[in-house]
């Protein structure tokens, strides 16, 4: 069970938009259109931002997008704020009932 | 509201045990699939482990098969992770999940740190 593949991290000036990438391979990024993300605050849980690979959960701000294509996810934050300084992770199913995370993703505002 | 609270953590030496739970509201707990990911200190999400809603299908990353067992009870609305042999590596916060529809985890509890050493 590999871990998919993020870029450690990402940086963007306050308003400007940032994308993250997320690369797997055709056994689970490629292979599921159930490609998650998650969004962690520093010693607080993970909290769900996309499911199904683009939707937004209900309260999760429209500045949150994502994508896919073959085998990498991608999550878009747009208007980028002071308040998204924090890391995120993608997920994805990896067959046999097993998921798999990202490494991380630190977003840094300048 | 939905509810996960975990508790059981702890230190414990190399080899040890340790019972983690999750006590669950707010939702029908036997109608989820529930997940455990944990987190090294410093590091990434790792999934570790998934029970269905019944309990009857569990599955395991490579990392704990063997050593750590998933359940649950449904009548207390509560799952837990039994961890053997525990190892140094297994040094991480421990966080239940919720599984949702299309497999993402919609709800998560606090965390729980489990530290192993000697």
């Amino acid at each position: 069970q590999s871990v998919l593949t993020q870029p450690a991290a990402v940086s963007g000036s306050l308003g400007q938009s940032i994308t993250i990438s997320c690369t797997g391979t055709s056994r689970d990024v490629g292979n599921y259109n159930q490609v998650s993300w998650y969004q962690q605050l520093p010693g607080k849980a993970p909290q769900l931002i996309i499911y199904e690979v683009t939707k937004r959960p209900s309260g999760v701000s429209s500045r949150f997008s994502a994508s896919k294509s073959g085998n990498t996810a991608s999550l878009t934050i747009s208007g980028l704020q002071a308040e998204d300084e924090v890391n995120y992770y993608c997920c994805s199913p990896a067959g046999l009932n097993t998921w798999v995370f990202g490494g991380g993703t630190k977003v840094t505002v300048l | 509201e939905v509810q996960l609270l975990e508790s059981g953590g702890g230190s414990i030496q190399p080899g040890g045990s340790l019972r983690l739970s999750c006590a669950a509201s707010g939702f029908t707990f036997s109608d989820w699939t529930m997940t455990w990911v944990r987190q090294a200190p410093g590091k990434g999400l790792e999934w570790v482990s998934a029970i269905s809603s019944s309990g009857a299908a569990t599955f395991y990353a490579d990392s704990v098969k063997g050593r750590f067992t998933i359940s649950r009870d449904n009548s207390k609305d509560t799952l837990y992770l039994q961890m053997n042999s525990l190892r140094a590596d297994d040094t991480a916060v421990y966080f239940c999940a919720k599984d949702n529809w299309s497999s993402e985890f919609d709800y998560w509890g606090q965390g729980n740190l489990v530290t192993v050493s000697s």
